[in-house]
């Protein structure tokens, strides 16, 4: 079976630092370029970061440059979010997801995990 | 960045009915365009890459379009278990951009 989950989220306060993990199984994840999504409580998705299959490429919306870095891992199937410098508006559910290709296909997805940053 | 404007932001349709939501971008993206349902607590679902071409074992009565800029997603007979948010996304520059979302509910 093919699957993504997501851990790591937690309650912080702001201006501290959190790390997310993803675990991939059922697919060749080093085929992936990889990605994370966030979702803020009842609003749309927003993508946060990527990073190339080898972990050469990465790239950034302007609103985590400088605070989050993406890695992976592919001897151990894993995707990972560091997160610093947090503020309240970094608080959502985040997604990783897998793409296989262009044309906009996220193919797998993962169930998220929620990040709340409040005091 | 580009920008994406979707609409409607929400629906509400009979079952049976043709329903069709738009993605227009700020700038020309070729063909670089994917759908996404996402049902309340769940995670996005993959219906349509490239923006025409379905995913396998997605539903048929989901399709995808472009004319220019615009992009369509259209469900041909709306059914119960289509209601749920939708959302474009473009990967052809960074950053990459989702719409703000539709949400689809059944009259």
């Amino acid at each position: 079976e093919v699957t993504l989950v997501e851990s790591g989220g937690d309650l912080v306060q702001p201006g501290g630092s959190l790390r997310l993990s993803c675990a991939a199984s059922g697919f060749i994840f080093s085929d992936y370029w990889m990605n994370w999504v966030r979702q803020a409580p009842g609003k749309g998705l927003e993508w946060v970061a990527n990073i190339k299959q080898d972990g050469s490429e990465k790239y950034y919306v302007d609103s985590v440059k400088g605070r989050f870095t993406i890695s992976r891992d592919n001897a151990r199937n894993s995707l990972y979010l560091q997160m610093d410098s947090l503020r309240a508006e970094d608080t959502a559910v985040y997604f990783c997801a897998a793409r296989s290709g262009g044309g906009g296909a996220f193919d797998i997805w993962g169930q998220g995990t929620m990040v709340t940053v409040s005091s | 960045a580009i920008q994406m404007t979707q609409s409607p932001s929400s629906l509400s349709a009979s079952v049976g009915d043709r329903v069709s939501i738009t993605c227009r971008t700020s700038q020309g993206i070729g063909n670089d365009l994917g759908w996404y349902q996402q049902k309340p607590g769940r995670a996005p679902k993959f219906l349509i890459y490239g923006a025409s071409n379905l995913q396998r074992g997605v539903p048929s009565r989901f399709s995808g379009s472009r004319s220019g800029t615009d992009f369509t997603l259209t469900i041909s007979s709306l059914q119960p278990e289509d209601v749920a948010s939708y959302y474009c996304l473009q990967d052809y520059n960074y950053p990459w951009t989702f719409g703000q979302g539709t949400k689809v509910e059944i009259k």
